[in-house]
């Protein structure tokens, strides 16, 4: 099983500013076959982006993905209100398809 | 569009059962793997199991094999989860996610399933 640990658990940041997401895996992860999705409160996941740096339809260019092997990073380059959220990892290399634990961005 | 439509939650005692279903529209279902995943209660994702197109093969996370069942009506564009032996650990919002290969690309919006007594 791969058991990913996404850090930090909680990020502080204000509008406008840059959020860095770290998820690492305890293995490599087959293909680079990574995906971060954002959950908001009473809300379903909403992919955003996979593969690691493959944006879903529909997700604006200030999300980004980067990272290979067993360190992967997900970026938001300037936070609007709207995605003050939490954030999820999970890698879909094989079974058991897993999540990271999970990181809260938050409004300073 | 893509829509997930999950039922069948409930409150239920432990060692009950309990059957989730789900019907998607606006996509093409007999192309695509289909999965439940779980969220207990102030916590994260908890991928449950996964199922193929043609319902062949079957994927279950360890704390349920042997209790759950996924399966699959294409006619129907319906998928589901049989519930058997419920524990108050198996608490939790079930969401019906569809897969892009083993990617969740989409979710429903989710039904509850309470373990009680």
């Amino acid at each position: 099983e791969i058991v990913l640990t996404q850090s930090p658990g909680t990020l502080s940041l204000s509008p406008g500013e840059r959020a860095t997401l770290s998820c690492r895996a305890s293995q490599s992860v087959p293909k680079d076959y990574l995906a971060w999705s954002q959950q908001k409160p009473g809300q379903a996941p909403r992919l955003l982006v996979y593969g690691p740096s493959t944006r879903a339809t529909g997700i604006p260019d200030r999300f980004s993905g980067s990272g290979s092997g067993t360190d992967f990073t997900l970026i938001v380059s300037r936070l609007e209100p709207e995605d003050f959220a939490v954030y999820y990892c999970h890698q879909y290399a094989w079974s058991p398809l897993t999540f990271g634990g999970g990181t809260k961005v938050e409004i300073k | 569009e893509v829509q997930l439509v999950e039922s069948g939650g409930d409150l239920v005692q432990p060692g009950g059962t309990l059957r989730l279903s789900c019907e998607a529209s606006g996509f093409i279902f007999s192309d695509h793997w289909m999965m439940w995943v779980r969220q207990a209660p102030g916590k994260g994702l908890e991928w449950v199991a996964t199922i193929k197109q043609d319902g062949s093969e079957k994927h279950y996370v360890d704390s349920v094999k042997g209790r759950f069942t996924i399966s699959r009506d294409n006619a129907k564009r319906s998928l589901y989860l049989e519930m058997n032996a419920l524990k108050v650990e198996d608490t939790a919002l079930y969401y019906c996610s569809r897969g892009s290969g083993w990617l969740i690309d989409s979710w429903g919006q989710g039904t509850l399933v309470t373990v009680s007594s």
